[in-house]
């Protein structure tokens, strides 16, 4: 089945305890992106990736790095986690040029 | 920032009914896309316009484009309860690639 997964789903963590969330495609997707989403803000971009090794900064990347070592994965990183960083975590991707993107189901981050 | 602005922020309404939601943009684009969210999970997406198009109908969906006034429409027709979700505009710009720019989105609920 043609999916976007994204792992964990749900994580609680603290202040300044780096983690790292994942996300895979298995649709040889060139294109990757993360975006957040807040109350009253929609979704917006944090970084994408047009392809390995290829990547860039979205609208709010402050806070975050990512990396696309291999096609599939293109995970999303949080060195020092702060508060502000509490949201709900979108990973997408879609064939280079295309129109449409396909999601995966979400992170819930918590960080206290 | 964000490109799309949509509104009504949310709507109730009785099955049955029509639904209509609107979203406004600030820049020229390539194209213009609907989403939909259900409560926590991912986007998943409904409907493309493109820039030369005005008018577009999916089953119980019908799109409108109006470049000179920036703004597109979504009516969803004879409501089900199932619609009860959250509806994203997203713009794609000339020479973006493949990225997406969301509105905050309109949260429908249609009641039985």
């Amino acid at each position: 089945e043609a999916q976007v997964t994204q792992n964990p789903r749900y994580l609680i963590t603290v202040t300044g305890k780096k983690l790292t969330v994942t996300c895979s495609q298995n649709m040889n997707h060139e294109y990757m992106s993360w975006y957040r989403q807040d109350p009253g803000l929609g979704l917006r971009q944090i970084y994408y990736s047009m392809n390995v090794e290829v990547t860039d900064k979205g609208d709010v990347p402050e806070g975050y790095k990512v990396s696309r070592k291999e096609k599939r994965n293109f995970p999303l990183i949080l060195e020092s986690p702060s508060p502000n960083q509490t949201s709900l975590y979108f990973c997408a991707s879609s064939l280079a040029g295309a129109d449409t993107q396909y999601f995966g189901p979400g992170t819930r981050l918590t960080v206290l | 920032s964000q490109q799309g602005e949509e509104d009504p922020q949310a709507l109730s309404i009785q099955e049955g009914e029509n639904a209509t939601m609107n979203c406004s943009y600030k820049t020229s684009i390539n194209n213009l896309q609907w989403y939909r969210q259900n409560s926590g999970r991912g986007l998943v997406h409904l409907i493309l316009i493109r820039s030369n198009e005005r008018e577009k109908h999916s089953g119980r969906l019908r799109v409108t484009l109006d470049t000179s006034k920036k703004s597109s429409s979504l009516l969803i027709t004879a409501s089900r309860a199932a619609d009860t979700a959250s509806y994203f505009c997203a713009t794609k710009m000339r020479a973006s690639g493949s990225r997406l720019t969301f509105g905050e989105g309109t949260q429908l609920t249609v009641n039985p």
